[in-house]
């Protein structure tokens, strides 16, 4: 069964970081581009990031580029984001995924709390 | 910035046909923006349903289907049932980047 779970979120002050992880299973997790995916509380999706299979090639969103790191370790099938500089708007449920496959998946979310 | 544009609601009734569209401030919408479409309903995580525009996931109910009209990419549900009310979201690929429309709420009444 293709599973993803993510772990990391947390309530963090503005100007505070966090590491997101999402561990992947049931599938070849080093032959599929990877995605982070946010959701602020009753707001719509909003694409943050995507990495590529052997993580040569990564892309953000305008809105968190500079801030966010994405990465990943085929060896562990993990993939990472580094969000730095948090925001208040940055509050969301953090979703990995892969998009754009046959039998696409999405992790249940962690929950990223920005506020003082 | 790329603007993706959905229908913000649309109401069917059930056993009707509704057609969701899904816009690009680029131009027209082509199978090269490989649009994906993804439902998601109250408290629970998005699901895929379809993909690089008319590709179906192995669990995409068969009243499901994508496609190209007019420019756009559409998400067609024909026989509506009370159980599609939720919320439908497209993403287009741009320059290899994805990017998500606003979202149309469906309600099914």
């Amino acid at each position: 069964e293709v599973q993803l779970v993510e772990s990391g979120g947390g309530l963090v002050q503005p100007g505070g970081s966090l590491r997101l992880s999402c561990a992947a299973s049931g599938f070849t997790f080093s032959s599929f581009w990877m995605h982070w995916v946010r959701q602020a509380p009753g707001r719509g999706l909003v694409w943050v990031s995507h990495i590529n299979p052997d993580g040569t090639t990564t892309d953000y969103a305008d809105s968190v580029k500079g801030r966010f790191t994405v990465s990943r370790d085929n060896a562990k099938n993990t993939l990472f984001l580094q969000i730095n500089s948090l925001r208040v708007d940055d509050t969301a449920v953090y979703y990995c995924g892969r998009i754009n496959y046959p039998g696409d998946t999405w992790g249940q979310g962690t929950l990223v709390t920005v506020s003082s | 910035q790329t603007v993706v544009t959905q229908e913000p609601s649309l109401t069917v009734s059930p056993g009707g046909t509704v057609t969701l569209t899904c816009a690009s401030s680029t131009g027209a919408v082509t199978s090269g923006h490989a649009p994906n479409w993804f439902q998601q309903k109250p408290g629970q995580v998005p699901r895929a349903l379809i993909y690089s525009t008319n590709n179906k996931h192995s669990w995409t109910p068969a009243r499901f289907s994508g496609s190209l009209l007019g420019g756009k990419a559409a998400l067609t549900l024909s026989g509506v049932q009370p159980e599609d009310e939720g919320d439908y979201y497209c993403l287009l690929y741009h320059n290899g980047a994805p990017e998500f429309g606003g979202g149309t709420k469906l309600t099914v009444l």
